[in-house]
């Protein structure tokens, strides 16, 4: 176990709806990544955020945001769902490029 | 063309065997690179970890990387039903803004 949780483990929504993810990242890291996962491809980077700032984002639309909270924590909102969006959203804590991950949300868009 | 690019199988080998995955890149501002192992529904578990060309070896696992070929390796020695996963390819670099690039993975079932 790498101790980053995250939740909740499933989700269903509606197509336009919002959605927020959360995830508590291994003691001791001050980076958190998100990353979006499709049935049979790897992780595509999100964004990662560092003591509390966005430091890097993937090729995603703004409808896709973050906060990272003094604790390290972090949360993943998306806006506007589209059925695209269903899939498992991982988060990964880091103190360097080595990335530990959570166990994943899945997320379903109907 | 993508910037990482990784066979996603199957792969299918008798235990005990030795086996080899492997990924290229064309990126150059990519300095780290990682190996993680996926089971089924769970989150990717970091198996290696290099900065530079060269060997690194840990227990079963050895990682290869070659920045003049932008080619890298990992091979799993006397392989088990228990490594039967997917294998997931990461490289990492920073050059203005943080990249950290997946491959597709590559499922491996090693069979008893």
């Amino acid at each position: 176990e790498t101790g980053v949780t995250q939740s909740p483990t499933h989700l269903i929504k509606t197509r336009g709806q919002q959605v927020t993810l959360r995830c508590s990242s291994q003691s001791g890291h001050n980076t958190v990544s998100w990353y979006q996962q499709a049935l049979g491809q790897g992780p595509q980077f999100i964004f990662q955020y560092y003591r509390e700032e966005e430091n890097g984002r993937g090729n995603f639309p703004p409808r896709f945001s973050g906060l990272q909270f003094p604790n390290y924590s972090s949360e993943l909102n998306v806006n506007a769902l589209e059925l695209d969006d269903s899939a498992l959203y991982l988060c990964a804590s880091s103190s360097g490029y080595e990335q530990y991950f959570g166990p994943g949300t899945r997320l379903t868009v109907t | 063309q993508k910037e990482v690019e990784q066979d996603p199988g199957p792969l299918s080998v008798p235990e005990g065997a030795i086996v080899s995955l492997n990924c290229t890149y064309s990126n150059s501002a990519f300095q780290y690179f990682m190996w993680y192992r996926q089971y089924s529904r769970k989150g990717p578990e970091l198996l290696m970890y290099t900065y530079s060309s060269g060997n690194k070896e840990d227990g079963r696992f050895t990682a290869q990387v070659d920045k003049s070929s932008k080619y890298i390796s990992l091979f799993i020695r006397d392989s088990q039903p228990s490594d039967s996963a997917t294998y997931l390819c990461a490289m990492a670099g920073f050059s203005g803004t943080y990249k950290y690039i997946f491959g597709t993975g590559t499922r491996l079932k090693v069979l008893a």
